[in-house]
């Protein structure tokens, strides 16, 4: 069983539009989650992270937390060609390291 | 704060040859991972080091990678010898503690070819 998993996509959103992106994990310990942003040929840079069941905003990215269904998205709002890329989901239980979910891309159209 | 270095950025080697990957680690970061990526089986972990020990390997593919961390500002992994499924792209990234709620930042990478 994998241990987070996402949509492999592409997920396909005009400009402007919100796109959302989903990851589920396995690990029901699990305590911390994290958002990377992944551009074609660079490496993974951290864009949000969440700790605690509900939403958390940061500018046009909201990520929300649903711990009993083991459930972490990433929301973002009024999307822009330049937010077209690979989104991956990490997830840490405790003070083990982080896993990665295999990502989901994103495309958004002008 | 120049990040995690790694070098070189891209390696082609001919299978057989022994292949070694270096990082620099953000000044003051304890945790030290290494990464492969691919596409079929997207961001491993091969190992990951704390206080310059290593403290799980168990992601490392098998003997012939290894990887040491002399001291806090450097770390190698080294392949001897490659064979062409070891083609990826290779990430180091490094957090400053193992900590519930910190992040690890990444390398820019090195993309190994092994033809």
């Amino acid at each position: 069983q994998k241990e987070v998993e996402q949509n492999s996509g592409p997920l396909s959103v005009p400009e402007g539009a919100i796109a959302s992106l989903n990851c589920t994990y396995s690990d029901r310990v699990s305590q911390s989650f994290f958002w990377y942003r992944q551009y074609s040929g660079k490496s993974p840079e951290l864009i949000m992270s969440i700790y605690s069941n509900g939403d958390k905003e940061d500018g046009r990215f909201t990520a929300q937390l649903n711990k009993a269904s083991q459930y972490v998205s990433l929301l973002i709002r009024d999307s822009q060609p330049s937010d077209s890329a690979t989104y991956l989901c990490a997830v840490k239980r405790g003070y083990s390291t982080l896993t990665f979910g295999k990502g989901t891309m994103l495309l958004v159209s002008p | 704060d120049a990040g995690v270095i790694q070098s070189p950025r891209h390696e082609v080697t001919e299978m057989g040859q022994e292949v070694t990957l270096r990082c620099k680690p953000i000044s003051g970061h304890n945790s030290l991972f290494w990464y492969r990526q691919t596409m079929m089986r997207g961001l491993e972990l091969l190992i990951y080091f704390n206080n310059n020990v290593p403290i799980d390997d168990s992601g490392m593919p098998e003997d012939r990678f290894s990887a040491k961390m002399p001291n806090a500002s450097f770390s190698t992994l080294k392949i001897q010898p490659s064979e062409p499924r070891d083609s990826a792209v290779y990430f180091c990234a490094s957090s400053l503690s193992q900590g519930i709620y910190t992040e690890a930042f990444f390398g820019q990478g090195t993309r190994l070819t092994v033809v």
